[in-house]
This record gives structure tokens, sequence and C-alpha cells, in this order.
């Protein structure tokens, strides 16, 4: 069946670096444009990152440009997102998506939780 | 950049209630909007896309309308089921901003 599945999360002090995949499977993965969207604890949905299905294309939010980096391989069906010089307000559970064209996000993974702190 | 808000905050209705979210958007966004269901601890799923078209799977009492800058959620006859946070996404070119989210709970 149609699944993305997340890892890469965990603690980690601010300013360092994290990882994280999505690994896809039961669908043509390079096929579809991606993203990262995370939910700070008891906050609502934010968007962060897509890349189109080739990854000839990267679009980043604003508070992550320059520090993140969102990729892809599709030869591994694997969504990647870097994530350099982290704060405390980067603490969320980051999920990945499939974007669906201008339909919106329709196969999302279970998400991993990323925790900065000292 | 867009933005998208949302009213209300939260609710609480009975079973079997009609239930309305309405979302709007800073700027006129055609019908690229996307509206996406969360139960507590749970990944979103979406629900509807392109402004009304139901997502397959969803039960037919969720609709959506509208075009522009407003649009709108509804749940006919809402069930125990239906109980979580509904967000609002403008869907098309990035950034793909949601809403701030509106919690559905029974009363």
């Amino acid at each position: 069946q149609v699944q993305l599945v997340e890892s890469g999360g965990g603690v980690v002090q601010p300013g360092r670096s994290l990882r994280l995949s999505c690994a896809a499977s039961g669908f043509t993965f390079s096929s579809f444009g991606m993203h990262w969207v995370r939910q700070a604890p008891g906050k609502g949905l934010d968007w962060v990152a897509l890349i189109w299905y080739d990854g000839s294309k990267t679009h980043h939010e604003d508070s992550v440009k320059g520090r993140f980096t969102i990729s892809r391989d599709n030869a591994k069906n694997t969504l990647y997102l870097q994530m350099d010089s982290l704060r405390a307000e980067d603490t969320a559970v980051y999920y990945c998506a499939r974007f669906y064209g201008d339909n919106g996000l329709d196969v999302w993974g279970q998400g991993t939780t990323v925790t900065v702190s000292s | 950049d867009i933005q998208m808000t949302q009213s209300p905050s939260s609710l609480s209705a009975s079973v079997g209630d009609r239930v309305t979210i309405t979302c709007r958007a800073s700027q006129g966004i055609s019908n690229y909007l996307a509206w996406y269901q969360q139960k507590a601890g749970k990944a979103p799923k979406l629900v509807i896309y392109a402004a009304s078209t139901l997502q397959a799977g969803v039960p037919s009492r969720f609709s959506g309308s509208g075009s522009g800058t407003d649009f709108t959620l509804t749940i006919n006859s809402l069930q125990p089921e239906d109980v979580a946070t509904y967000y609002c996404q403008k869907s098309d070119s990035a950034p793909v901003t949601f809403g701030p989210g509106t919690k559905v709970d029974l009363k």
C-alpha cells in the first residue's frame, strides 16, 4: 500500500545538525513532488519545504531558509530534510507528505519528533 | 505571502448537528484550497481538495464550497469520529500556507 515512513528524529543541542529521512513505498515516488510539514507541541501545522518530482526546484519557508535543505534520491525512493543550526523553536513533529499537484497533500507519514534542547 | 485565517478557532456541537467552518485567504486563490482533518496524536488526513472535491474514502457528510477568498467546510450530521482539528490550506504554489485550525469537539 501507499506509505511514507519518516526517521531520523531525536534530541539535539541548539546549533547542531540532524537529517530526517522519509522512505516512500507503494507508488512511483519519482512522479510526485514532496513536502515537509512540521507541528510544534500543541500548535498548528507549519509548511517547511517543497521539492519537485525530479528535484529540479525547491522552496523553503522563510524561517528555515539557509538552515534547512530539502532533497531527494529517486533511485532510493527517499526524501530528506537536512537541518543545520537548529534552534529551540524548531522543536516539532516533522511530517513528510506527497504533493497531489494543486490538490493538496494526499499521503502523510506518521511523523518523526525533533527536540532541540541543551 | 498569502495568509489564511479560520473561524471559529473551536466549537462544540452535538451528534447529528450541522457544523460549518470558515476559511479566508488574504488574496484570491481561485479554488486552490484543501481541508485536512487531524485527530489527536495522528497525522493529518486530506478531506477536501480543489475547494469542493471530496477525497476518496471520506464520508459524504463532509462538503466544501467557495472560491477566491472565502471558503467553507461543512459537516452534515456530526459523528463522534469527526472530533478533530480541521485545517485549511492554500494548495497551489509555495508557500502552501495552512490556516490556524478549528478544533471540533462534542457537546
